[in-house]
């Protein structure tokens, strides 16, 4: 069964510009979530998917955001980036969404680098 | 208070000893714990889930979980040089959040 695939695997964008990164989960996996992962602040919820509706969000401005598709892939949208959103971005998704004994599965994720 | 805290480590053990990696939890309505691992410049991966209180084992893993003390912990017996890695703490409170991170070092 082919895991959680991530593109692009990297991006260099300007600062003002936005960006589209795209997750496909596993197959039969109905929730997909979104991290992103920096140095300093580790790995940070940025929101959770689930049959096409947003359940979970993190603490992140609306810059951010996220919509999945019927056949459960998810596209990422950040908005007049940031130098401080240089990060890796990953993608995890899980059978029935985050509830009890549902693990997440992660992609190998996408490097931005905002310049 | 954070809701997942872990010491960032690093930690170093020598070839053969015991790892003993440590979180603990802010919210004690949370049913479900997770170790992961990720290697430098990897995506994390699952080592292993727990969700009752005690122990739980797995080939050289021992997870275990107090939820009065909202303490999760992960050993590692036999530690190889091919355990250095970080180990993130998960715990699901709704959404799935995770700890900083230890970083451990496995010296031959």
């Amino acid at each position: 069964k082919a895991g959680v695939t991530q593109t692009p695997r990297y991006l260099i964008k300007t600062r003002g510009q936005q960006v589209t990164l795209s997750c496909s989960p596993i197959s039969g996996h109905r929730s997909v979530s979104w991290y992103q992962q920096t140095p300093g602040q580790g790995l940070q919820f940025l929101f959770e998917y689930f049959s096409e509706t947003q359940r979970n969000k993190g603490n992140f401005p609306g810059r951010f955001s996220g919509r999945q598709f019927s056949n459960s892939r998810s596209e990422m949208n950040v908005s007049t980036l940031e130098l401080g959103d240089s990060a890796l971005y990953l993608c995890a998704s899980s059978l029935m969404g985050t509830g009890p004994n549902s693990p997440l599965h992660f992609g190998n994720g996408t490097r931005l680098t905002v310049t | 208070q954070k809701e997942v805290e872990q010491n960032s480590g690093p930690l170093s053990v020598p070839e053969g000893a015991i790892a003993s990696l440590n979180c603990t939890y802010s919210d004690r309505g949370s049913q479900s714990f997770f170790w992961y691992r990720q290697y430098s410049g990897k995506s994390p991966e699952l080592i292993m889930s727990i969700y009752s209180n005690g122990d739980k084992e797995d080939g050289r893993f021992t997870a275990q979980l107090n939820k009065a003390s909202q303490y999760v912990s992960l050993l590692i017996r036999d530690s190889q040089p091919s355990d250095s890695a970080t180990y993130l703490c998960a715990v699901n409170i709704g959404d799935m959040r995770f700890g900083a991170g230890t970083r451990l070092t496995v010296k031959p």
